[in-house]
C-alpha cells in the first residue's frame, strides 16, 4: 500500500518567514513528486514539480527531493497571507498510475 | 490556453439516482484522471484514461465508471448514488509521459446526496 504522510497542521508562520512542508512516503519505485496548493472551496493548483534528488527553485518555493530518505519537502521563502491554504504532496510512478496524495497540511500566514 | 473544464460544478441528487460528471481537457493532454475528494478521505484516485482505454482504476465500487471519447474529453458516470457519494470530484488532465507528467486539475463538481 503506497502511503503519503504530511503533518495535517496547522502551521502557522508570521508573514516574510519561511514556511517548510514536509512529506514523507513508503513506496521506493515513486519517480516523480509534485506540490499542489489548495485554497478552501477550490481546486488543488499545482505549484512545483520534482523528479530528481536535489532542489528545484522556482520564486518562493524551492522543492527539495532525497530519495534515499524517501522524503520530499516544500519551503516558501517571504511567506504572504494570500499563501494560507492547504499544501498537498503527491506522488507518481509509472505512466498511466495514479497519484498518490497526502491528505495535505494547511499552512496559516499571519500579518 | 484554457484549462481543464469540468461540467456542471454543482449537482444535488437524491439516494438511487445516478449522476454523469463531464471532462473537457486541456488541448492537447489526451490523459484524464478521477479523483473524489471528501474531508475524511482527502484525494481518493478513481480512475484514468488514456486514448479511450481505462489504464488503472482505484478502489472503488463498480458504480462508479467512466469513459474517454476520440476528443479526449472524459465522463464518470455514477449509479444508484448513496449519500456517502456526496464529494467534490475532480478531473485532472496530463501529457502522458514515463514518469508521470504534471497533472492540472479542473474545478471540480460538488455533489450532494440527499
Amino acid at each position: 500500500q503506497k502511503e503519503v504522510e504530511q503533518n495535517s497542521g496547522p502551521l502557522s508562520v508570521p508573514e516574510g518567514a519561511i514556511a517548510s512542508l514536509n512529506c514523507t512516503y513508503s513506496d521506493r519505485g515513486s519517480q516523480s513528486f509534485f506540490w499542489y496548493r489548495q485554497y478552501s472551496g477550490k481546486s488543488p493548483e499545482l505549484i512545483m514539480s520534482i523528479y530528481s534528488n536535489g532542489d528545484k527553485e522556482d520564486g518562493r518555493f524551492t522543492a527539495q527531493l532525497n530519495k534515499a530518505s524517501q522524503y520530499v519537502s516544500l519551503l516558501i521563502r517571504d511567506s504572504q497571507p494570500s499563501d494560507s491554504a492547504t499544501y498537498l504532496c503527491a506522488l507518481g510512478g509509472q505512466a498511466g498510475t495514479a497519484l498518490i496524495f497526502g491528505k495535505g497540511t494547511t499552512l496559516s500566514v499571519s500579518s | 490556453k484554457a484549462g481543464v473544464t469540468q461540467t456542471p460544478r454543482y449537482l444535488i441528487k437524491t439516494r438511487g439516482q445516478q449522476v454523469t460528471l463531464s471532462c473537457s481537457p486541456i488541448s492537447g493532454h489526451r490523459s484524464v484522471s478521477w479523483y473524489q475528494q471528501t474531508p475524511g478521505q482527502g484525494l481518493q484516485f478513481l480512475f484514468e484514461y488514456f486514448s479511450e482505454t481505462q489504464r488503472n482504476k482505484g478502489n472503488f465500487p463498480g458504480r462508479f465508471s467512466g469513459r474517454q471519447f476520440s476528443n479526449s474529453r472524459s465522463e464518470m458516470n455514477v449509479s444508484t448514488l448513496e449519500l456517502g457519494d456526496s464529494a467534490l470530484y475532480l478531473c485532472a488532465s496530463s501529457l502522458p509521459g514515463q514518469p508521470n507528467t504534471e497533472a492540472f486539475f479542473g474545478q471540480g463538481t460538488r455533489l450532494t446526496v440527499v
